[in-house]
């Protein structure tokens, strides 16, 4: 099974509102990256934050990260209709490994 | 972009045929990933590569092997194509020291009828 699970599967907000995914994981990382992806290309890094974090900012990005819930959110504020694609987490396993495994994504769709 | 490059693109094969897709970067990163995307299932990783002549399975390497010869390439080998193996192939690559991020290829569109 993969490790992680973002939640919801499929988003839909007015242009403007905030739009809130979430990420749960099973391992013990040792960092946790966003990425997004536009139909049809690939995937684009957008935050990472390290397991002694707990938020981090980027512009209109806001993630968070809770290790003893194996949790992360990924916060979009005012949101635009370029923001419409899907978001993955990714998770770098602290197993000594040096595997990047992805959960199965939220498709956002924003509705100008 | 990263320089990241896969080919072919897109690729229609037969069951049965061997079938192998090439990743080439110029960023001489070390590390190299080959996932499929498939719907509801999101990224899953195949193989990836720490090194020259060094690879490890991920969670769904069944029917599938790489190789890297060179930093700049990685292979990946379907032996004998499936149709369950009709996907978006994806590579990335990653200097990974733990801190950085993934650069993804555009992707390689494979069926298999």
């Amino acid at each position: 099974s993969q490790q992680g699970e973002e939640d919801p599967q499929a988003l839909s907000i007015q242009e403007g509102e905030n739009a809130t995914m979430n990420c749960s994981y099973k391992t013990s990382i040792n960092n946790l990256q966003w990425y997004r992806q536009n139909s049809g290309r690939g995937l684009v890094h957008l935050i990472l934050i390290r397991s002694n974090e707990r938020e981090k900012h980027s512009g209109r990005l806001r993630v968070t990260l809770d290790t003893s819930k194996k949790s992360s959110s990924l916060l979009i504020t005012a949101s635009r209709a370029a923001d419409t694609a899907s978001y993955f987490c990714a998770t770098d396993e602290n197993f000594g490994n040096e595997k990047l495994t992805f959960g199965t994504g939220t498709r956002l769709t924003i509705i100008p | 972009d990263a320089g990241i490059t896969q080919s072919p693109r897109h690729k229609v094969t037969e069951t049965g045929t061997p079938v192998t897709l090439r990743c080439h970067q110029t960023e001489n990163h070390r590390y190299m990933y080959w996932y499929r995307q498939d719907p509801g299932h999101g990224l899953r990783l195949i193989h990836y590569s720490y090194g020259v002549k060094d690879t490890d399975k991920g969670e769904v390497s069944d029917g599938y092997s790489v190789s890297r010869s060179k930093t700049e390439d990685f292979l990946l080998t379907l032996e004998s194509a499936t149709s369950s193996q009709t996907s978006v192939y994806f590579c990335a690559i990653s200097e990974r020291d733990r801190e950085t991020e993934a650069f993804f290829g555009q992707g390689t569109r494979l069926t298999v009828v």
